[in-house]
């Protein structure tokens, strides 16, 4: 069993859609969780980071953490082209304070105008 | 603001070639990390430095070498580069040290390293 796994797509949805990308994770120490967006050619980028259950809400892009499930997912509502990419869901382990993440593959987004 | 930055951008070696990827943060974070990224394989950690002085082993540490120079630097070093290191390179830091949840990580340009 993968620590972080993701479907890792394409998913498609049309322009003005909400997407849903999901995540489940193995380890249930695991505290931080966070959402990273990378374009074709470029580095990972920090969209979301969630740390105790429920919603976090930032512009267009929910976080949504269920830690009894272990299971994060992000929302993005009023999809735009420009939202297309690979979307990485991204853990710590439940290894002391050290900074580490483990990272899902990769849930590569398509909107379609 | 440069953040993380990571050079060279992009090299070609022979096989049994070494070098080094240099990396360095100008945001005054301890913690510092080497990912490599290859199709259908994610981000894998190679070795992260947790603070200035002290290194561990990743995921994927076999083949490398890495230096935790100051707090800003972190470089990582092939010895004898072979054509399965041929990847995208990247490095990270975050804001650790006696924190309650960890703090994101945030990357470099990446170093696109090719082994012929």
């Amino acid at each position: 069993q993968k620590e972080v796994e993701q479907n890792s797509g394409p998913l498609s949805v049309p322009e003005g859609a909400i997407a849903s990308l999901n995540c489940t994770y193995s380890d249930r120490g695991s505290q931080s969780f966070f959402w990273y967006r990378q374009y074709s050619g470029k580095s990972p980028e920090l969209i979301m980071s969630i740390y105790s259950n429920g919603d976090k809400e930032d512009g267009r892009f929910t976080a949504q953490l269920n830690k009894a499930s272990q299971y994060v997912s992000l929302l993005i509502r009023d999809s735009q082209p420009s939202d297309s990419a690979t979307y990485l869901c991204a853990v710590t382990p439940y290894s002391g304070n050290t900074g580490k993440l483990i990272f899902g593959q990769g849930t590569t987004l398509q909107v379609k105008p | 603001n440069a953040g993380v930055t990571q050079t060279p951008k992009f090299q070609v070696l022979k096989t049994g070639q070494s070098m080094t990827l240099q990396c360095a943060q100008d945001m005054n974070h301890n913690s510092m990390y080497w990912y490599r990224q290859d199709p259908g394989m994610g981000l894998r950690l190679i070795y992260y430095s947790a603070s200035e002085g002290t290194t561990d082993k990743g995921e994927v540490p076999n083949g490398y070498n890495v230096s935790r120079l100051n707090k800003r630097e972190f470089s990582l070093r092939l010895e004898s580069a072979a054509p399965s290191q041929t990847s995208v390179y990247f490095c990270a830091s975050s804001e650790e040290g006696g924190r309650a949840f960890n703090q994101p990580q945030h990357f470099g340009d990446g170093t696109r390293l090719s082994i012929l």
